[in-house]
């Protein structure tokens, strides 16, 4: 199956700044990237859709303006955490379609983020 | 999507078939199942996917009803490394997924 990576895979930062985590598709190009969010004990949760070289579709309740996306590549997806908080505290997961792998998404590893 | 139902837990003893069963009563035509799990930790690793038949790979076996309003994933020789949280979801081809609380299977010696 496809590979999907991510960077950072742990991140901890003071309340305010910002942290940009990467995903990036290694043997595929993904026209569709999917940004999730994880807290403890929780199932995941779809935060945005994002289509390469267009804007990001943002699900009901996410702030557009505090989770930054770009997909400006094939292979390449940010998520920034504009002026991070605590609440901001979660993992954060991608995954990503293709046209080569056309019914199924492949997720990455995931990052950590720990806002104090 | 459609809404899908799992039980919350299961145990499996090591070396016997893991069946976890997922309930899609709502399923439409042009809806695939999918099954993911996530290990502690970890990213969601795809298991398998089908839409109407019956599908095998290296990792698992996908059972689906007739009338695709439910399914059954099949882990054959379960190991203690089988050990995660599974997730039966439905949805449209290359659309975003939404994952339930899935099930959490323990595989024992």
């Amino acid at each position: 199956g496809a590979v999907v990576s991510q960077h950072p895979s742990r991140v901890i930062c003071k309340s305010g700044t910002s942290v940009k985590i990467e995903c990036r598709s290694l043997d595929f190009q993904a026209t569709t990237m999917f940004w999730y969010r994880q807290f403890p004990k929780q199932s995941l949760m779809l935060m945005a859709t994002s289509n390469e070289g267009s804007k990001a579709t943002y699900e009901q309740g996410v702030e557009k303006d505090k989770f930054l996306i770009n997909h400006a590549s094939l292979t390449l997806s940010t998520l920034t955490v504009t002026s991070a908080h605590p609440e901001d505290s979660s993992f954060y997961i991608c995954s990503a379609g293709s046209d080569r792998y056309q019914e199924t998404q492949y997720f990455g590893p995931g990052t950590r983020l720990l806002v104090l | 999507d459609a809404k899908t139902t799992q039980p919350p837990s299961m145990d499996c003893a090591e070396g016997r078939a893991a069946n976890l069963p997922c309930n899609h009563s709502t399923i439409s035509g042009n809806e695939y199942v999918y099954w993911y799990r996530q290990i502690h930790s970890q990213g969601p690793q795809y298991i398998i996917h089908g839409l109407k038949n019956n599908e095998t790979n290296e990792m698992a076996s996908l059972i689906i009803t007739e009338d695709r309003k439910s399914s059954t994933l099949i882990l054959p020789h379960a190991t203690l490394r089988d050990t995660a949280v599974y997730y039966c979801i439905v949805g449209g081809s290359a659309s975003k997924l939404t994952f339930g609380t899935g099930t959490r299977l323990q595989v024992t010696l």
